[in-house]
Formats: C-alpha cells, sequence, structure tokens
C-alpha cells in the first residue's frame, strides 16, 4: 500500500466547473499538506500550504484536511482553461532535524476545457 | 526575484557517458533536494543536504551522486546513464525546519527541471 493514494484521473471538465481533488494517506504523523501545481514539462510550484487540519482558502483555491479521516482535498472553483495542469499532494511529518521528506501522491491529470 | 534555477533545461547523453546537471538557489535556503520524476509519477526523492550533510535515500542508485559546493549551488552526477535514467530531474529547496510549529520552512520550492535524454 503506497503511502499517500491520489486517483491520476485524467479529470475534464467544462470552464467554470468546480475541480475536486483528493488524497488519501497512511501515516498518521503527516501534519503539512501541500498541493502543487504541475505544468507539462515543467516543475511543481506549490499553490497550498496547509498545517494541521481545517480549511485553507487563497482566491479561487480551497484546500480542506481531515486528519481524523486521513483525507485531503482541492477544490478550484470557477476553473479556467489555464488550470488545466497536474495537481500533486505532498505531506510531510513533524519535522525535525535532518528529516524533510516529502511524500507525493502521483498526481492527477486535470483539463479544463473553454 | 528569487527562485531555484536549473540548468540546463534539457540534456542528451548518450549511454555511459557522464554527466552534471546543476541546480542555483537565490532564496538562501539550508536545505537543498534532488528528485527524479519520470512520465505520470509522483517526484522520487534521491538524496538531500542539510547546509553540508549529505543524505542519500537507501534506494538512490551509486550511479547518482551530487556535490553541495556552497549554500547556493549543489550539482547532480551522473556516472554512467542507462536508457532508465531518462527522466526529468528535479532540484528543491526547504529553509531550516527548527521553525516553530506551523512555519512554512517545511514547504519545498521547485526549480523547472532538466529533462535527461538518454540516446
Amino acid at each position: 500500500q503506497k503511502e499517500v493514494e491520489q486517483d491520476p484521473g485524467p479529470l475534464s471538465v467544462p470552464e467554470g466547473a468546480i475541480v475536486s481533488l483528493n488524497c488519501t494517506y497512511s501515516n498518521s504523523a503527516f501534519q503539512y499538506f501541500m498541493w502543487y501545481r504541475q505544468y507539462s514539462r515543467k516543475g511543481p510550484e506549490l499553490l497550498m500550504y496547509t498545517y494541521s487540519s481545517g480549511n485553507k482558502e487563497d482566491g479561487r483555491f480551497t484546500a480542506q484536511v481531515d486528519k481524523s479521516s486521513k483525507y485531503i482535498s482541492l477544490f478550484i472553483r470557477d476553473s479556467q482553461p489555464s488550470d488545466s495542469a497536474t495537481y500533486l499532494c505532498a505531506m510531510s511529518q513533524a519535522g525535525f532535524a535532518n528529516d524533510y521528506k516529502l511524500s507525493f501522491g502521483a498526481g492527477t491529470t486535470v483539463t479544463v476545457r473553454a | 526575484d528569487a527562485m531555484v534555477i536549473q540548468n540546463p533545461r534539457y540534456q542528451v547523453t548518450q549511454f555511459g557517458k557522464p554527466v552534471t546537471l546543476s541546480c542555483s538557489q537565490t532564496l538562501n535556503h539550508n536545505v537543498m533536494y534532488w528528485y527524479q520524476q519520470k512520465s505520470s509519477q509522483a517526484p522520487k526523492l534521491l538524496f538531500h543536504y542539510y547546509d553540508k550533510d549529505f543524505n542519500n535515500e537507501a534506494d538512490t542508485p551509486d550511479n547518482f551522486q551530487s556535490r553541495r559546493p556552497n549554500t547556493s549551488f549543489c550539482f547532480l552526477d551522473i556516472r554512467s546513464p542507462g536508457l532508465g535514467d531518462a527522466a526529468m530531474y528535479l532540484c528543491a529547496t526547504s529553509r531550516d525546519l527548527q521553525l516553530p510549529r506551523g512555519h512554512s520552512g517545511e514547504t519545498q520550492y521547485f526549480g523547472p527541471g532538466t529533462r535527461l535524454l538518454v540516446l
């Protein structure tokens, strides 16, 4: 069983729709949760960062963390063709010296149709 | 703008011919990482440096080596590239983790990647 599970998609939605992405994980020690956006042939770009449980909103993006269910989500409202990319979830444990590993999901490929 | 820079963006090498990829950062971050990412897969951590301390992942082949001559630069050396080493290589940085809990220092910032092709 992978430490982080993410449905690879692909996911195709019409412009203006809400995109819903999620990841599940097995390691209860994870406390830091991130979503990265990766355009084709580019490096991952940090989109959202959340510490512990709760919601975080940034413009059209909302990240949710439910540690009791080991489940995180990313919602994109009013999706645009420029949102077409692969979205990677990532998470890490409370940091201590010399152990900074991120555990990634495999990424979900999203296409927003104009 | 502070950033993570990788050169070259595209690298073509021959089977068995050593190749070096470079990464530089203007973020003054303590920690630098090298990842390998193959098509439609999650980035796979190869190794990381905490300042000058090198940390190799247990499953990273000996064929992969790294150097960090100073805070700003880090190199990935592939001694004898095989066809299976063709991938995107990503450099990332993060700040010291000795920060208040909840600080975004744990976040990693990635460069644009170097796509390696092995002929």
